[in-house]
C-alpha cells in the first residue's frame, strides 16, 4: 500500500504561535490531500481537501486564514495553524490519493500516522 | 445530508469470540463504503472497500458485507492484537472525494 508521512508526529507550542505540519506521499504522486483534525474519541472531521497547485477547499466552519494549506508538489502539502490557541489542541491528519508510480490511478485514500498538537 | 452510525460505540471480547460490528449509513449516490483500523495515536490503515450491495471482502480473521443500507464487520476468532478502533467511511456523489467517517468502535479483546 501507499505510504505517507507526517512530520512532526508531536509538537508543543505556545498560544499566539504559528506551527507547521508536513505531509509527504513516499511512494506516489499526491494529486489530492485532505486534512482532518480528530479530538479524543471522536471521529475524523475533514478540515480541507487541496489539489496539487490548486488552492484548499475548505469544509463549512473552517476557518482558511488560519488553516493555510499549501500543495505545491505532488508530494508535499503543509498545514500551518496560525495564531494557535489552547482550543487548536487535536490530532491532525493528513491522507493521500493520486497515482502509483506504474501511472495507474489509485481511488483510496492512504493516511498518514498523524500529529499531536499540544498548545499551552 | 450523508450520515454513517457505527455500533456499538464499544465492545469487549474474550479471545476466539467472535462478533460483528454495526455500519449504518445514508448517502446520496454510494461511490464506496471504506473500513479502516486506527490504533491509539495513529492514523487510521486502510482495510476494506466495498461498492455495491452484496460485496464482500476478507482479510485474515475480518470479513466485511455490505447492504444497501448498511455494512458489517465481522471478526472471526479475534487476538488480542484486533484490539483497535475501527473506523467506517463513506463516500457519495456530491462530495467530490470526500469522505464521511462514523464515529468508530473501540474493540478490546482479552486474552
Amino acid at each position: 500500500g501507499a505510504v505517507v508521512s507526517q512530520h512532526p508526529s508531536r509538537v508543543i507550542c505556545k498560544s499566539g504561535t504559528s506551527v507547521k505540519i508536513e505531509c509527504r506521499s513516499l511512494d506516489f504522486q499526491a494529486t489530492t490531500m485532505f486534512w482532518y483534525r480528530q479530538f479524543p474519541k471522536q471521529s475524523l472531521m475533514l478540515m480541507a481537501t487541496s489539489n496539487e497547485g490548486s488552492k484548499a477547499t475548505y469544509e463549512q466552519g473552517v476557518e482558511k486564514d488560519k488553516f493555510l494549506i499549501n500543495h505545491a508538489s505532488l508530494t508535499l502539502s503543509t498545514l500551518t495553524v496560525t495564531s494557535a490557541h489552547p482550543e487548536d489542541s487535536s490530532f491532525y491528519i493528513c491522507s493521500a490519493r493520486g497515482y502509483e508510480t506504474s501511472g495507474r490511478q489509485n481511488y483510496e485514500q492512504y493516511f498518514g500516522p498523524g500529529t499531536r498538537l499540544t498548545v499551552t | 445530508e450523508d450520515q454513517v452510525t457505527q455500533s456499538p460505540e464499544a465492545l469487549r471480547l474474550q479471545e476466539g469470540e467472535s462478533s460483528s460490528l454495526n455500519c449504518s449509513y445514508t448517502v446520496s449516490g454510494l461511490r464506496g463504503l471504506f473500513w479502516y483500523r486506527q490504533d491509539p495515536g495513529k492514523g487510521p490503515e486502510f482495510l476494506f472497500t466495498l461498492y455495491s450491495a452484496g460485496e464482500e471482502k476478507e482479510k485474515e480473521r475480518l470479513k466485511a458485507t455490505l447492504t444497501k443500507k448498511e455494512s458489517f464487520l465481522h471478526i472471526t476468532a479475534p487476538k488480542p492484537e484486533d484490539s483497535a478502533t475501527y473506523l467506517c467511511a463513506v463516500r457519495g456523489s456530491g462530495g467530490y472525494n470526500k469522505l464521511i467517517f462514523g464515529a468508530g468502535t473501540r474493540l478490546a479483546v482479552h486474552p
